[in-house]
């Protein structure tokens, strides 16, 4: 399968953990994008890398969450001090131009 | 500020019928307009996409019309399927590379 993959596929932690998901883009898309999405909503951006530069972040990305793309390849998304507010699903999308991206499966975050 | 307004929420339409969702914008930057299909547990799939300059895009039984003056355009699925069946969600992109998306359609073909 050469789309969008991401592990894991479902995390269930408790408050106040840290948790980190990896996203691996489609072979040399230079683009990836992470996303989040709750029940019933549209996905929703929360930040943008093309290579290895992280070129936007959303005001919806504070200061407990990084994500990095060290080699312009796979990109990771951490959540430092999980509350229950960040239970969602975090999708990650890939592209070779500004305009088509191919997300991948997701991974559902439940926090208790 | 919800930027790309969608409607309606849900839809039931017969087997064979036509299924049509419809969506609103409010940006003039918005130069990129895709639809994604999304079936419960998975992700968002590309399903078809329009640039303003053109008002209507035919891919299959799927087809997107766009109207620039009104800020508008919908999806029209021809000859629906019970595989039709998931949420569909209208988007559209600007220079930043964010895509905005609407709310969802929830659509339920019926034999």
């Amino acid at each position: 399968d050469t789309g969008v993959s991401q592990d894991p596929r479902h995390k269930i932690t408790k408050r106040g953990q840290n948790v980190t998901f990896r996203c691996d883009p489609i072979s040399e898309h230079n683009r990836l994008y992470w996303y989040r999405q709750t029940l019933g909503q549209g996905p929703e951006f929360l930040t943008y890398f093309q290579n290895e530069a992280q070129l936007e972040k959303s005001r919806l990305l504070s200061d407990r969450f990084s994500a990095e793309r060290p080699k312009g390849s796979f990109s990771t998304l951490e959540i430092q001090r999980t509350e229950q507010g960040d239970s969602a699903m975090y999708l990650c999308a890939s592209s070779s131009t500004r305009y088509e991206q191919y997300f991948g499966p997701g991974t559902r975050l439940t926090v208790t | 500020q919800q930027q790309v307004k969608q409607s309606p929420q849900s839809l039931i339409v017969q087997k064979g019928g036509i299924s049509i969702i419809n969506c609103a914008y409010e940006n003039t930057a918005f130069d990129y307009f895709p639809w994604y299909q999304q079936f419960p547990g998975k992700g968002p799939a590309l399903l078809i996409a329009i640039r303003p300059d053109v008002s209507e895009k035919k891919e299959g039984r799927f087809t997107i019309s766009f109207n620039k003056s009104a800020k508008q355009f919908s999806l029209h699925i021809m000859d629906s399927q019970p595989g039709d069946s998931a949420t569909y969600f209208c988007a559209a992109l600007k220079g930043n590379e964010k895509l905005t998306f609407g709310t969802g359609t929830r659509l339920t073909i019926i034999p």
